[in-house]
């Protein structure tokens, strides 16, 4: 099977532009969860989609939000952006809901930088 | 979920078993211990999970001790591609947990 697919990988934006980032999870996989890496603050949870729902949901700002699609497909959007935004963006995809026994999968990332 | 600590780094010369410790005092009876690496530039990468039984699998083997509050998870004959951040993560399953990752550790595998 093809593993957990994002697009694009590297990406450059100003501040106050928006961004859309896609993950395309493994075949089969219906949990799709997001993640920003900064070397500040590690690696931090942003949200989780299940059928096309988000089921769970980090602390980050009303400006980061997501959604899926009914092939399992899933993109997140960043409004605004500010330069604190520059991270690596990481999705990573289960088969069952991301709190389950179900291992993880993530994907290479996007790396976003905001100038 | 519990915290973990961790060391911050490790060496290990290749060809030697690399142990990694991971201290999860407040760990609760229905918490798991997992571990993730994450090599330079890549996505983590599951490698183990456990609740209190040692387990092995075709990348590490993980040891629990009796009262559950640390674990060292085990690579018997590192290589030079296991050097990465180590993460170990202490999670409920079930429900909407998710994986709250902390600093790891930086093993180096040197020649």
């Amino acid at each position: 099977k093809a593993g957990v697919t994002q697009t694009p990988r590297y990406l450059i934006k100003t501040r106050g532009q928006q961004v859309t980032l896609s993950c395309s999870p493994i075949s089969g996989h219906r949990s799709v969860s997001w993640y920003q890496q900064t070397p500040g603050q590690g690696l931090q949870f942003l949200f989780e989609y299940f059928s096309e729902t988000q089921r769970n949901k980090g602390n980050f700002p009303g400006r980061f939000s997501g959604r899926q699609f009914s092939n399992s497909r899933s993109e997140m959007n960043v409004s605004t952006l500010e330069l604190g935004d520059s991270a690596l963006y990481l999705c990573a995809s289960s088969e069952g809901l991301a709190g389950g026994y179900n291992e993880q999968f993530f994907g290479p990332g996007t790396r976003l930088t905001v100038l | 979920d519990a915290k973990t600590t961790q060391p911050p780094s490790m060496d290990c010369a290749e060809g030697r078993a690399a142990n990694l410790p991971c201290n999860h005092s407040t760990i609760s009876g229905n918490e798991y211990v997992y571990w993730y690496r994450q090599i330079h530039s890549q996505g983590p990468q599951y490698i183990i999970h456990g609740l209190k039984n040692n387990e092995t699998n075709e990348m590490a083997s993980l040891i629990i001790t009796e009262d559950r509050k640390s674990s060292t998870l085990i690579l018997p004959h590192a290589t030079l591609r296991d050097t990465a951040v180590y993460y170990c993560i202490v999670r409920v399953v079930g429900g909407y947990s998710t994986l709250t990752f902390g600093k790891g550790t930086m093993l180096l595998v040197s020649p």
